[in-house]
């Protein structure tokens, strides 16, 4: 069965600072990943995502994650995070074919303070 | 384009009621899924549609949850009777054809607490 592990519950950094959250999945086949985001008060939103080609993915906001399959990772990373970074970020996987769910992991709480 | 529809936004119940859930996904997706999201934790499948057949249920409690897509476009999630467990928000998302590396596309949840 398909899981998802992140590594941090809650994460507190100062505006400016480099984000990076940790994702590791765990799959015995080809997969897909995502990187969803809840702001406060709205509902989740694809931030990234990555199904083939290139492993490093770039999304919105300034965001990207890098694939890497030996470790089963797909960390999720921002240079400078700014205070609308405020967010829950939830990272999630299926299957590469076919037509499967998404199995997210617990979520990541980001707070960014001036 | 209009985002996937939920309501009603929030609900509170005793145990042992029963409640429903709506949701109208984004005009010609073709996949319905439902989401439980308990407190702490990322959402977790309950059951997905494809058109208006039932593609995944194998983690929906189904001696008290049930869930239609009739005619394939809106679908309705009933749980009855409730248990406190089942206070969570519970999220509908859909996406085009339901290929493993499309978008779903998530609506903005009802969150249910049962007293």
């Amino acid at each position: 069965a398909q899981s998802v592990s992140q590594h941090n519950h809650h994460v507190i950094l100062s505006e400016a600072a480099s984000l990076e959250l940790g994702c590791n999945y765990s799959y015995g086949g080809t997969v897909n990943l995502f990187w969803y985001v809840q702001y406060p008060g709205q509902h989740l939103q694809l931030l990234l995502k990555y199904f083939s080609g290139d492993p490093l993915v770039k999304g919105i906001k300034g965001f990207e994650a890098e694939f890497i399959k030996s470790k089963f990772s797909f960390n999720l990373r921002k240079p400078s995070v700014q205070w609308s970074d405020t967010a829950e970020y939830f990272c999630a996987v299926n299957a590469f074919r076919g037509n499967t769910p998404l199995v997210f992991g617990k979520g990541t709480r980001l707070s960014v303070i001036a | 384009e209009a985002g996937v529809a939920q309501s009603p936004r929030y609900k509170i119940i005793e145990k042992r009621q029963s409640v429903a859930f709506w949701c109208n996904p984004i005009s010609g997706h073709a996949t319905l899924y439902w989401y439980q999201q308990i407190l702490g934790q990322g959402p977790k499948l309950l059951i997905q549609f494809q058109n208006n057949g039932v593609v995944d249920d194998s983690q929906l409690p189904k001696d008290r949850f049930s869930a239609e897509r009739l005619k394939g476009v809106d679908s309705t999630l009933k749980i009855q009777p409730a248990k406190l467990e089942d206070s969570a928000v519970y999220l509908c998302a859909s996406s085009s054809t339901g290929g493993g590396g499309e978008t779903q596309y998530f609506g903005p949840g009802t969150r249910l607490l049962v007293l």
